[in-house]
């Protein structure tokens, strides 16, 4: 069974930056085909999607997050990052990892989401 | 970016009711659409992909359709488990999701 897990801190400083790891159990990060995503879920709103890697470094992001969003691999750990600069309270937010299935891309594995304050 | 509208934002049903649920594309995404269920505290289940296709394990109760635009995710005859926030998400250009329909007990 694939799972996902988020990981990092809960609470980052405005203006500061968010680095969250989702360690990938059950499948391969380099499987082909398969692409790594987050998505998230401000308190009571509804789902945005960041950005996703393919483990070659192919990356793809949201336009309205794209100048402060990296995102990266690691195939030696099995895990992938996010990492979200200049936040701020609109960032405060539950964060997902997700698999992008390798047929019909469309994220059918999730973790079980982080959430994340901004505050000071 | 595809605006993806959902309607209508809260659908009151009684068990063992029919629920349509829509999705309404600002543009043409062909058959790019998915269907999630999101309970509360639990991060959102794949239903529906391409439109029309359950994802594995998802009850025969559940049925997509549509294509271009227009959307529907029909639940036949809602059990008590199936009350939960419902988005489409379209993947044709970057992907977007809707705002949700929440489906609660009349």
């Amino acid at each position: 069974q694939v799972r996902l897990q988020e990981s990092g801190p809960g609470l980052v400083k405005p203006s500061g930056t968010l680095s969250l790891t989702c360690d990938v159990s059950g499948d391969s990060i380099t499987t082909p085909n398969t692409w790594w995503a987050w998505v998230r879920q401000p308190p009571g709103k509804g789902l945005e999607w960041i950005g996703e890697i393919y483990h070659v470094g192919y990356t793809n992001y949201n336009p309205s997050l794209e100048s402060r969003v990296t995102t990266s691999i690691d195939i030696s750990k099995n895990q992938f990052s996010l990492t979200l600069r200049s936040v701020t309270a609109a960032d405060t937010a539950v964060y997902f990892c997700a698999r992008l299935n390798n047929v019909f891309f469309y994220f059918d594995f999730w973790g079980q989401g982080i959430l994340v304050t901004v505050s000071s | 970016e595809i605006v993806l509208t959902q309607s209508p934002a809260t659908l009151s049903v009684s068990p063992g009711e029919r629920a349509t649920l829509s999705c309404r594309a600002s543009q043409s995404v062909s058959s790019h659409l998915a269907w999630y269920q999101q309970k509360p505290g639990q991060a959102p289940r794949l239903l529906i992909y391409n439109a029309t296709n359950r994802a594995t394990g998802v009850p025969a109760r559940f049925s997509g359709s549509g294509s271009g635009t227009d959307f529907t995710l029909t639940i036949s005859s809602l059990e008590t488990e199936d009350f939960a926030v419902y988005y489409c998400h379209q993947r044709h250009y970057r992907r977007t999701f809707g705002q949700g329909t929440r489906a609660e007990i009349k």
